[in-house]
């Protein structure tokens, strides 16, 4: 296992478009996250998935925003009708845990930037 | 409300020179988790330690160390002999039953190593 991986590393797309990314977590890990990260700050939280069930959502996370884990595996995060402030990394995370935390391990992210 | 504070937005240090990264942090959990990530220019969150509120005890993982101390709710990291490769943005961070277990980022720190 060469842990998490997000594809694409980097997306430039026209305000206005739609722009899917992937996640393919940890093959164990039952637990997947979502985060955003804007220049000079820490990670913030969009969604997380425990197996195939979406148990949280941001309150700050726009209607634009979707996200999926169909099987319990590889996730997807869409975001439609892109505005320039969605211009960001998107993080993606895995970890395997049940009621406590464990430590999440981390992709590279996909930078996107909105044009 | 849980919230972590990293008040050095950016340290610059010579090489070989120890260098110590504070973070505070506040909560109303009395079980809760404390970590620290490294997120070098590659742009992936590398996860450094974990440690809970009952275990104060410091730890030390080759040139870092980290000193919790409940008292004034911080949890410093160290390195010692400093390299240029670790030049990096390091985040605290705080989970707990208070953010549904969700990870509070810091702002990070960032690191610079001159040879």
């Amino acid at each position: 296992d060469t842990g998490v991986s997000q594809d694409p590393r980097h997306k430039i797309t026209k305000r206005g478009q739609n722009v899917t990314f992937r996640c393919d977590p940890i093959s164990e890990h039952n637990r997947l996250y979502w985060y955003r990260q804007t220049l000079g700050q820490g990670p913030e939280f969009l969604t997380y998935f425990q197996n195939e069930a979406q148990l949280e959502k941001s309150r700050l996370l726009s209607d634009r925003f979707s996200a999926e884990r169909p099987k319990g595996s590889f996730s997807t995060l869409e975001i439609q009708r892109t505005e320039q402030g969605d211009s960001a990394m998107y993080l993606c995370a895995s970890s395997l845990g049940t009621l406590t935390y464990t430590e999440a391990f981390f992709g590279q992210g996909t930078r996107l930037t909105v044009v | 409300a849980q919230k972590v504070t990293q008040a050095q937005t950016e340290i610059s240090v010579v090489e070989k020179e120890d260098v110590t990264l504070d973070c505070v942090y506040e909560t109303r959990d009395t079980t809760y988790y404390l970590f620290w990530y490294k997120q070098p220019p590659s742009g992936e969150l590398v996860f450094l330690i974990r440690r809970n509120s009952f275990d104060e005890q410091n730890e030390i993982s080759g040139r870092y160390s980290w000193n919790f101390q409940k008292s004034t709710s911080s949890f410093n990291f160290t390195i010692t002999a400093s390299q240029v490769v670790d030049s990096a943005v390091y985040f605290c961070a705080l989970s707990g039953e208070d953010s549904n277990y969700q990870l509070i980022w810091g702002a990070g720190t960032k690191l610079i190593i001159k040879p």
